[in-house]
């Protein structure tokens, strides 16, 4: 069962313009969410993460939100650069300290 | 500094090889992870170890057989493996378990 889901395979913005992406999670005993960026061929890289006591972290161009009642999570990046082109995935922790990842979102920033 | 370094890079083997990843991270990190990774998916943990002692097993088949020599390296040792088996293979650290992870570049396994 995945327990963390990306509903959008891909995400088109222009550049300078703001890039949006959801994450909805299941599992009400998730505390801790991050977001992790992944270009071709690379490892995940850490971007952003939230605790479940907090709605909102910024980090420069990165604003996380988490809705603990609609178990939704975002990323805002703005503004969006082309090198932000990349797959961004969700993670959320659960028991034992495991991630769960959601299935990614290929983000492509136009010129 | 948050560096999780990984060798080989790329590793192509036969079904009847025996192969070793190693992964290495200098940042005092406590738990380090292996993660499995197939192309457009997400990573799959296999396995976690915590103070260099394995924690977590995410019902991996004995072909795959992790080792922690010391709390800096992590190897993933593969005998017999199956052309399924290709993937990238992650490695993660984290100062704790449970925290936030950082992940190495990865080895492209491919097996014949």
């Amino acid at each position: 069962d995945q327990q963390v889901k990306q509903n959008s395979p891909s995400l088109s913005v222009q550049e300078g313009r703001i890039s949006i992406l959801n994450c909805d999670y299941t599992n009400s005993m998730f505390d801790y969410f991050l977001w992790y960026k992944k270009y071709p061929a690379e490892g995940p890289t850490f971007l952003i993460s939230i605790s479940s006591i907090k709605d909102k972290n910024e980090d420069g161009r990165f604003t996380v939100f988490l809705n603990k009642s609609a178990k939704h999570l975002s990323l805002h990046i703005v503004p969006s650069q082309p090198g932000d082109s990349a797959v961004y995935f969700c993670a959320a922790r659960g028991s034992w300290g495991k991630l769960q990842f959601g299935a990614g979102t290929q983000v492509v920033v136009t010129p | 500094d948050t560096e999780v370094t990984q060798t080989p890079k790329h590793l192509v083997m036969g079904m009847t090889n025996k192969k070793s990843l190693k992964c290495e991270q200098h940042m005092g990190h406590r738990a380090m992870y292996w993660y499995k990774q197939k192309a457009k998916k997400p990573p799959e943990l296999m396995f976690v170890y915590s103070y260099e002692k394995l924690s977590i097993n995410e019902s991996v088949p004995s072909r795959f057989s992790p080792e922690c020599p010391n709390s800096s390296l992590l190897n993933l040792h593969l005998h017999a493996l199956q052309p399924e088996d290709s993937a990238l293979y992650l490695c993660a650290s984290s100062q704790l378990l449970g925290e936030t992870q950082y992940f190495g570049p990865g080895t492209r396994l491919l097996v014949l």
